[in-house]
């Protein structure tokens, strides 16, 4: 069984441009959820998805969007970079959609943004 | 409002030494689930435990043990005789059964820095 994997590990773009992250689950997951994570702080909610569809967000524009695929792989899509948009992005996948489930996280891809 | 206070920003101390991180959450929801995490260095969210808000007996795991206490909305972890390898930073967090936006994210606290010193 694999756990979940992020890539890319590390990213550099310049503010203005776009940027795609991908998260693959660990295996049998359906649900996804991705968190920012600044630098010396807790991980912030972005938004889950559970069944290819989105499924709450957090305090986060609409610059950031996602997908979840049938084989419950994720994209996390940011537009329009800006600077403090520099973070670690974390995907965390769960057994099922439920406040009962333990999320489990991928390594995370840090972004830097000039 | 649901909110988790780690209030220790930082601990260090001396390698066999047991070290208590503190964790105060703050929910309306008489139904909820308290974990905590562990990221090393390398940036992973490691999931250490997890437990729910009807089960307040205490757990212990090898050196790793949780007091979890609904009177005081405490969840206290504590590592018995630490080790070098358990410097990281530590995240306690609360997910709640009902939640306005029908999402099961967790809400974190801001983490303590654990360092362990030879």
């Amino acid at each position: 069984e694999t756990g979940v994997t992020q890539s890319p590990t590390h990213l550099i773009k310049t503010r203005g441009q776009q940027v795609t992250l991908r998260c693959s689950s660990q295996s049998g997951h359906n649900t996804v959820s991705w968190y920012q994570q600044a630098l010396g702080q807790g991980p912030q909610f972005i938004f889950q998805y559970y069944r290819e569809e989105e499924n709450g967000r957090g305090n986060f524009p609409p610059r950031f969007s996602g997908l979840q695929f049938p084989n419950y792989s994720s994209e996390l899509n940011v537009n329009a970079l800006e600077l403090d948009d520099s973070a670690l992005y974390l995907c965390a996948s769960s057994l099922l959609y439920s406040h009962t489930d333990t999320q489990y996280f991928g390594p995370g891809t840090r972004l830097t943004v000039l | 409002a649901q909110k988790v206070t780690q209030a220790q920003t930082e601990i260090s101390v001396v390698e066999k030494e047991d070290v208590t991180l503190d964790c105060v959450y703050e929910t309306r929801d008489t139904t909820y689930y308290l974990f905590w995490y562990k990221q090393p260095p390398s940036g992973e969210l490691v999931f250490l435990i997890r437990r729910n808000s009807f089960d307040e007996q205490n757990e212990i795991s090898g050196r790793y043990s949780w007091n979890f206490q609904k009177s005081t909305s405490s969840f206290n972890f504590t590592i018995t005789a630490s080790q070098v390898v358990d410097s990281a930073v530590y995240f306690c967090a609360l997910s709640e059964a009902s939640s306005g936006d029908s999402n099961y994210q967790l809400i974190w606290g801001a983490g303590t820095k654990l360092i362990i010193k030879p």
